[in-house]
């Protein structure tokens, strides 16, 4: 069974500052996605990480994968109040039908001035 | 966006009560599933669909089945809802294993 952790589950950060969060997953995979929540709202698709070593960078956020390690890193750079949200990340594996995603329990993340 | 809708949006019922939530999308996806957020457990698969009419279970599928008579519509049935089932429940659909996975705006079900 695929299991998703995440970590860690709560962050708290002064604007301006950088941290990273961590996303853990069992078995071997194809496929890692971030996600982002903001609250009562749906989630929207930050990153999809397709192979070891792919790096992604949108705006103030690089995600990572490393499969050897089974391992993805969302590195927040020189945060701002706006980033302020729930961060997934979910794993993909086939299974020759629709392939589940599994989700990590998420990070809030809240940035303070 | 992807035009993915859920009916209804809010609910409140009673234990014992049948409920069915509706995912509509206009993407002509064909892969869509179903889950559901509840604190301090991300977003757990109850169903998911990769076709008409072919659908499986998810890791939290118990109490719960769905049906996809059209490529458009995704249907999740509580039989007899139990005050367990409150939760946040999302439809999500994509075009293609690997792809971008597009989310609904959620529906809101209480059972009291």
């Amino acid at each position: 069974e695929l299991k998703v952790e995440q970590n860690p589950l709560f962050l708290s950060m002064q604007e301006g500052k950088n941290y990273t969060i961590y996303c853990n997953y069992s078995t071997t995979s194809d496929r890692l996605y971030w996600y982002r929540q903001d609250p009562g709202k749906s989630l929207e698709s930050l990153f999809v990480l397709l192979s070891n070593g792919a790096v992604k960078q949108e705006g103030r956020l690089m995600a990572s994968l490393d499969t050897k390690a089974r391992l993805s890193t969302l590195h927040i750079t020189a945060a701002v109040h706006d980033l302020s949200a729930t961060y997934f990340c979910a794993v993909e594996k086939n299974n020759n039908a629709g392939n589940m995603l599994t989700f990590g329990g998420g990070t809030r993340l809240m940035v303070k001035p | 966006d992807a035009g993915i809708t859920q009916s209804p949006r809010h609910k409140v019922t009673e234990t014992g009560t049948p409920v069915t939530l509706r995912c509509h999308q206009t993407e002509n996806h064909r892969y869509m599933y179903w889950y559901r957020q509840d604190p301090g457990h991300g977003l757990r698969l109850i169903h998911y669909s990769y076709g008409v009419k072919d659908t499986d279970k998810g890791e939290v599928s118990d109490g719960y089945s769905v049906s996809r008579s059209k490529t458009e519509d995704f249907l999740l049935t509580l039989e007899s809802a139990t005050s367990s089932q409150t939760s946040v429940y999302f439809c999500a659909s994509r075009t293609r294993v690997g792809g971008e996975l597009f989310f609904g705006e959620g529906s809101r079900l209480t059972v009291l």
